[in-house]
């Protein structure tokens, strides 16, 4: 999708490594989350960020840390993958604070945890 | 809790007929609700919202989506589907309590559009 992109687009990883995923965004809005897609529960909040160093939990953090260090790119750490991290992440950006209440998604990321 | 349920794994129609997705939401104040699409192997993309106004929201490619306050239902239609239609499609809603800036997804259905 234009104005955020998300890398890499698959990744094969063993099982107790860390993993890094990173969304990137040029559209300067100020939130931007990360969300897991799995059969059966649709996309679910890891964690989410409403500026610069500025981040909070979401519904299903546990294993997930992130970091903010700038208005364009939030990255996901997966501390020690395990299985039931095997998913399809996806970011998302939006500018609530302009009313601008919908998402803009990036294109995922599949990630399988070996 | 601010929620959104999705009634139906799956829809079924026949190319040409009517369709309609089913949504219904649970919310403690004004709702803002949502439409999204995915395609497959594709991201997901903004259809349509409600916010305020006409109950009758109409939104990309042909979809709109009727808000019914009183049966707290938010179900998107389209008068007549095309194959290409076939995806699977979230219905969303913002989660106010936590100062509106997080949006909650129903588990999503899947929508299949046959020639």
């Amino acid at each position: 999708d234009a104005g955020i992109t998300q890398s890499p687009r698959h990744k094969v990883t063993e099982t107790g490594t860390p993993v890094t995923l990173r969304c990137h965004q040029t559209e300067n809005h100020r939130y931007m989350y990360w969300y897991r897609q799995d059969p059966g529960h649709g996309l679910r909040l890891i964690h989410y960020s409403y500026g610069v160093k500025d981040t909070d939990k979401g519904e299903v953090s546990d294993g997930y840390s992130v970091s903010r260090s700038k208005t364009e790119d939030f990255l996901l750490t997966l501390e020690s993958a395990t299985s039931s991290q095997t998913s399809v992440y996806f970011c998302a950006i939006s500018e609530p604070d302009r009313g601008n209440y919908g998402y803009t998604f990036g294109s995922g990321t599949r990630l399988t945890v070996v | 809790a601010q929620s959104v349920a999705q009634p139906e794994d799956q829809v079924n129609v026949a190319e040409g007929n009517p369709l309609t997705v089913k949504c219904t939401y649970s919310v403690s104040g004004n709702p803002y609700l949502f439409w999204y699409v995915q395609y497959p192997n594709r991201g997901l993309q903004f259809l349509l919202k409600y916010i305020t106004g006409d109950n009758l929201v109409k939104g990309s490619y042909g979809f709109e989506a009727e808000f019914n306050k009183s049966q707290t239902s938010f179900h998107l239609k389209k008068p007549s589907a095309l194959v290409s239609d076939s995806a699977l499609y979230f219905c969303a809603v913002r989660d106010i309590n936590t100062g509106g800036f997080k949006t909650i997804f129903g588990a999503g259905t899947r929508l299949f559009v046959k020639a």
